[in-house]
């Protein structure tokens, strides 16, 4: 079956910097999408990783190791409004999305 | 660039009745819409996927007698929640994307309460 894992929920000081983890098995891999959902809202996107390696975007960058079927999500400088759900999700052979359960990032003062 | 709305973005409707939601992409066209359904706390669950003209394909276990899904047009998509009950209240949310991108460009949702 395909499965993806990320941890429920993490907590990180304003200012600090928080790695949000997320492991996957699928059938085929055409990509890994990790999105920002506040409460109430839809998701929206950060970044897209399809080959190995560290993209980097402002604050944000995120990481993929195909072989390893391991991805993360880097946040640094952390701020409140970070405090939201993040959402690892892989494009499978058929080129749906899988999606995490989401890990809820709670952002201390 | 890659806009889709989502109208209502709230509704409440009695039970037994019929309820429809809209999405539409504002400013690309279309070629696949998708369905999502979210419950508190749970992430998206993929409901359906449709495409410009054709009958929707929905994941096993979503009632397509129940959940309409039309995707007349490049730039629109509706789903109708026929003989709603209270457990069909949810957040649905719609994506598109066109051919040639893997993005899914995500509608703001839908808060539907069945009373």
């Amino acid at each position: 079956g395909q499965n993806i894992d990320q941890p429920t929920e993490m907590t990180a000081t304003e200012g600090a910097i928080v790695q949000i983890n997320c492991t996957y098995q699928t059938s085929g891999f055409n990509g890994l999408f990790w999105y920002q959902q506040h409460a109430g809202e839809a998701p929206t996107f950060l970044s897209y990783n399809v080959l190995d390696g560290l993209e980097e975007k402002g604050r944000f960058s995120s990481f993929l190791s195909r072989s390893k079927g391991y991805s993360y999500l880097l946040l640094k400088e952390l701020q409140m409004k970070d405090s939201a759900s993040y959402l690892c999700a892989v494009l499978d052979s058929n080129y749906q999305l899988i999606w995490g359960a989401g890990t809820k990032l709670i952002i201390k003062p | 660039g890659a806009v889709v709305s989502q109208h209502p973005s709230w509704v409440i409707c009695k039970s037994g009745t019929s309820v429809k939601i809209e999405c539409r992409s504002l400013d690309f066209q279309a070629t696949t819409m998708f369905w999502y359904r979210q419950f508190p706390k749970q992430s998206l669950m993929l409901m359906a996927t449709s495409n410009e003209g054709s009958k929707a394909t929905y994941e096993q276990g979503v009632e397509k007698d129940k959940f309409l899904i039309n995707h007349a047009s490049l730039t629109l998509s509706t789903l109708t929640v026929t003989s709603a009950h209270p457990e069909d209240s949810s957040f649905y949310i719609c994506s598109a994307k066109t051919g040639g991108e893997v993005e899914q460009y995500f509608g703001p949702g839908t808060r539907l309460t069945v009373t």
